[in-house]
């Protein structure tokens, strides 16, 4: 497909365990982002990946979230032992550019349910 | 520091008549500003976006939204409301001279057109 897709679409898990969740953007864009979107909430920047530069990772809540981009590609949003404050939808969103300029696309998310 | 905010939680109008959708920032540069919108079960979609030049940008699906530098406003806007338009919409901003990127988003307003 041409857009960003998100696996898995939901995922409900019990409190204290990993989960990983993950993002294929749009085929060349090299830029790559993670939020968060609480109930009812805007949107909470987590991470940032451009190219081969080092992540921004000032959005992320705290040591129990992690995020890597292999290949530039395909990205992989991981929280360990899970609270149930993580209950959200994480979206990924890519764009082709970094200049400021830059239009991104995001994906359908996933919904996380956190028991 | 980056901020946006969004007045209001929801906005009501009726359909056929203008709709206006507040947003204001704060930014320490010169800003990139973005609407974007979230229809119900989708994803988040791409509006519009300032850049430079007119302060009247025209966006899809018939909206548009107004540059004011000095009340340092990004208010998106349509003449005509369709019920179609009802869907959660966030204003976004990110200083252009800010190497670091981080695209700010509004809380959100749903906009809810009546029949």
């Amino acid at each position: 497909g041409a857009g960003v897709s998100q696996s898995p679409s939901n995922k409900v898990t019990e409190k204290g365990k990993d989960v990983e969740l993950r993002c294929d953007p749009i085929s060349g864009h090299t830029a790559l982002y993670w939020y968060r979107q609480s109930l009812g909430q805007g949107l909470e920047f987590l991470i940032y990946f451009q190219g081969n530069s080092a992540p921004d990772k000032s959005g992320l809540p705290s040591d129990r979230f992690s995020a890597e981009r292999t290949g530039g590609s395909v990205s992989t949003l991981t929280i360990q032992r899970t609270q149930q404050e993580d209950s959200a939808v994480y979206l990924c969103a890519s764009s082709s550019q970094s200049t400021g300029v830059d239009t991104q696309y995001f994906g359908p998310g996933t919904r996380l349910t956190v028991l | 520091a980056q901020s946006v905010a969004q007045p209001e939680d929801q906005v009501n109008v009726a359909e056929g008549n203008p709709l206006t959708v507040k947003c204001t920032y704060s930014v320490s540069g010169n800003p990139y500003l973005f609407w974007y919108v979230q229809y119900p079960n989708r994803g988040l979609q791409f509006l519009l976006k300032y850049i430079t030049g007119d302060n009247l940008v025209k966006g899809s699906y018939g909206f548009e939204a107004e540059f004011n530098k000095s009340q340092t406003s990004f208010h998106l806007k349509k003449p005509s409301a369709l019920v179609s338009d009802s869907a959660l919409y966030f204003c976004a901003v990110r200083d252009r001279w800010n190497r670091g990127f981080k695209t700010i988003f509004g809380a959100g307003t749903r906009l809810f057109v009546k029949a």
